[in-house]
């Protein structure tokens, strides 16, 4: 049974629609992440968060914006959205090291 | 500049043999490494993990291997099973950096029957 949900697991959409990916975790966890990834590639870390109303840009630069006004929800939008952000979007938290991922968004921009 | 590297992107084993899938690291400073496994259009799950300060962890079939001196670690399965037929990401992470997870490219494992 998850612990972190993440919605839809697909999505298909038109260039320029703005779009949320809902990330929601059980846990109480303080810490949660957003990653995206390529096939064949790492997983890059785009924003996180240490607690409410607490979020950082990650590693690789994104267009994406997050909120984190509940610890357990860490929503992701994107206001116009564009080819170049069709990847797979993974939502994690965690307690020290322990990270819970949950079963990811697969967007595809057209 | 990749942190985490795994240069294999694909292994092929035979059922009941060993696999062995390999990360090499160019952070010093790192000093937690964790194993996940991932399936197709689902998350990574969490395997195995090694601290710094031990050369070696061991649960079930999986066991890592640390070497520090050579920045390189190591995961060895056996036996293999077809159901560990998966892609396999190694993962660094250090403490003062509140515990955000370094990623490599992932090796896809495929154990055939």
């Amino acid at each position: 049974e998850a612990d972190i949900y993440q919605t839809p697991r697909y999505l298909v959409i038109g260039t320029g629609k703005k779009i949320t990916l809902e990330c929601s975790q059980t846990m109480g966890h303080d810490k949660m992440y957003w990653y995206q990834q390529d096939p064949g590639m790492e997983l890059h870390l785009i924003h996180y968060s240490y607690g409410v109303n607490s979020t950082e840009k990650g590693d690789l630069s994104s267009e994406s914006t997050v909120s984190r006004i509940r610890t357990e929800h860490f929503p992701l939008t994107l206001e116009s959205a564009r080819p170049s952000h069709t990847s797979q979007y993974l939502c994690a938290s965690s307690v020290g090291f322990g990270y819970t991922f949950g079963s990811g968004t697969r967007l595809t921009v057209v | 500049d990749q942190q985490v590297k795994q240069n294999s992107p694909s292994l092929s084993v035979q059922e009941g043999r060993i696999s062995i899938l390999n990360c090499d690291y160019t952070n010093s400073m790192f000093d937690y490494f964790l194993w996940y496994k991932k399936y197709p259009a689902e998350g990574p799950t969490f395997l195995i993990s090694i601290s710094s300060i031990k050369d070696k962890n061991e649960d079930g079939r999986f066991t890592v291997f640390l070497n520090k001196s050579a920045k390189h670690l190591s995961l060895h399965i056996v036996p293999s099973q077809p159901g560990d037929s998966a892609v396999y990401f190694c993962a660094a992470s250090q403490y003062n950096q509140g515990g955000k997870l370094i990623f490599g490219q992932g090796t896809e494992l495929s154990v055939k029957p």
